[in-house]
């Protein structure tokens, strides 16, 4: 079984400053890694997914995350945000082949002029 | 290609009636998710079937709720005899295979009065 631990449930932070969301993931096997965005009232878009290959993995709206294996780290980085990066962020992981999520509690992230 | 619909987007019950949620999948995904997402939590694997079959629903609570996904038509998760605690978002997600990317609805928002 996996588990996620995303480590700050909120984070305010001004528009055009770099953001930092912090997860780590507890397994036994190998594992995928993703990160998903929620807008308000909306459902979850996939913003990035890590499978294999290159720990930098690059997302969608200027996303990026890094797989850290000894760590057990998959944190997600924007060097510079807009008022609509505002949203909540879930980081979930699947075992290997593995069609179940556990997903983390989530990160809000507010961002302000 | 339509994505996944789930509806309603919103749903309100009273204690002791029946919540009836629905969930088309992508069109050739064959592989249905639900998922719960309780207030201030992140989601929760609840069930994953496969057309006419429950593959693993160790995520259901285990009275109440079931679920379906019937040859024809939507995917159905149904609650019976709802209480104050079921208040909840609901998601749907679906893939085309079982080792594939799940691609997820805009959820129904299930609300107990």
């Amino acid at each position: 079984a996996q588990s996620v631990t995303q480590l700050d449930s909120q984070v305010p932070v001004f528009e055009e400053a770099p953001v930092e969301l912090r997860c780590n993931y507890s397994s036994s096997v190998s594992v995928y890694l993703f990160w998903y965005v929620q807008y308000p009232n909306q459902g979850l878009q996939l913003l990035l997914k890590y499978l294999s290959g290159s720990t930098l993995v690059k997302g969608i709206n200027g996303f990026e995350a890094e797989f850290n294996k000894s760590q057990t780290s998959f944190h997600l980085r924007k060097p510079s945000v807009h008022i609509s990066d505002t949203a909540e962020y879930f980081c979930a992981v699947s075992g290997n082949n593995d069609y179940k999520l556990s997903f983390g509690a989530g990160t809000t992230v507010t961002v302000r002029a | 290609n339509a994505g996944v619909m789930q509806n309603p987007r919103h749903l309100v019950r009273r204690r002791g009636q029946e919540a009836r949620l629905r969930c088309s999948p992508m069109k050739g995904h064959s592989h249905v998710y639900w998922y719960r997402q309780l207030p201030e939590e992140g989601l929760k694997f609840m069930v994953y079937l496969q057309k006419e079959n429950i593959i693993d629903e160790s995520g259901m609570p285990k009275e109440r709720f079931s679920a379906e996904f019937p040859k024809e038509g939507p995917s159905i998760l149904r609650i019976q005899q709802v209480v104050r605690g079921d208040s909840a978002a609901y998601f749907c997600a679906s893939s085309p295979r079982e080792d594939t990317e799940a691609f997820f609805g805009q959820g129904t928002r299930l609300t107990v009065v």
